[in-house]
């Protein structure tokens, strides 16, 4: 039982270039959101899903994009790279919305 | 629109001494609020969670929270902190949409 798994744990981007951060979960959890964290501002939230086919913008989506094909995986689209996305990316997944359960998050640095 | 706030960005307490970090929260309907903690460079791990039944919640490690409406707060205690409590602590509660939204963090600090 792997719970969230979150793929690459670093990656090193130059301006411009575009890249794909997976997650996926193994506990047929319906609700999966995607968050980037920075120093003294929390998570914020970017994209959510409630379920496969459904997708949503959290308060942060720009430059990003995300798909939601199956229950178990929900990859987050960098379009292009800017400095400004140099952060560390959190998934999570829920069954219903309540208790979620997170990744151990990607480290970002745009360059 | 719901959101908590954490009152404090920075505590400080000494080894075996009261751990007190506050959050409050603005919600139009009963909340469900959650604490998180963060190692450094680790995820999040959900301590203890309210989602209203009884008020007093216990959670992990020692610690627990109380929920009260008429202050609108959900504050995280621990009677006596240990050195591995160091970490970062996040209020969280949960949008109509069914996603979390967190507070800015409050981190900890351990002193021997």
């Amino acid at each position: 039982n792997a719970g969230v798994t979150q793929t690459p744990k670093f990656q090193v981007l130059k301006t411009g270039q575009s890249m794909t951060l997976q997650c996926a979960q193994d506990m047929n959890h319906e609700y999966m959101s995607w968050y980037r964290q920075d120093p003294g501002m929390g998570l914020r939230l970017i994209h959510y899903s409630v379920g496969a086919g459904i997708t949503d913008q959290g308060e942060v989506p720009n430059g990003y994009n995300v798909s939601r094909s199956t229950t178990e995986d929900f990859p987050l689209r960098l379009l292009s790279a800017a400095p400004s996305q140099t952060s560390v990316y959190f998934c999570a997944s829920s069954p219903a919305g309540i208790g979620y359960t997170f990744g151990s998050g990607t480290r970002l640095t745009v360059v | 629109a719901q959101s908590v706030t954490q009152l404090d960005s920075h505590v400080s307490v000494s080894e075996g001494t009261p751990v007190l970090l506050r959050c409050n929260y603005s919600s139009s309907y009963s909340p469900s609020l959650f604490w998180y903690v963060q190692h450094p460079n680790k995820g999040l791990q959900l301590l203890l969670k309210y989602t209203s039944a009884a008020t007093l919640v216990k959670g992990i490690n020692g610690f627990e929270a109380e929920f009260k409406k008429s202050e609108t707060s959900f504050h995280l205690t621990k009677p006596s902190a240990h050195m591995s409590d160091a970490a970062e602590y996040f209020c969280a509660t949960v949008r109509s949409q069914g996603n979390l939204i967190f507070g800015k963090g409050t981190k900890l600090s351990v002193k021997p």
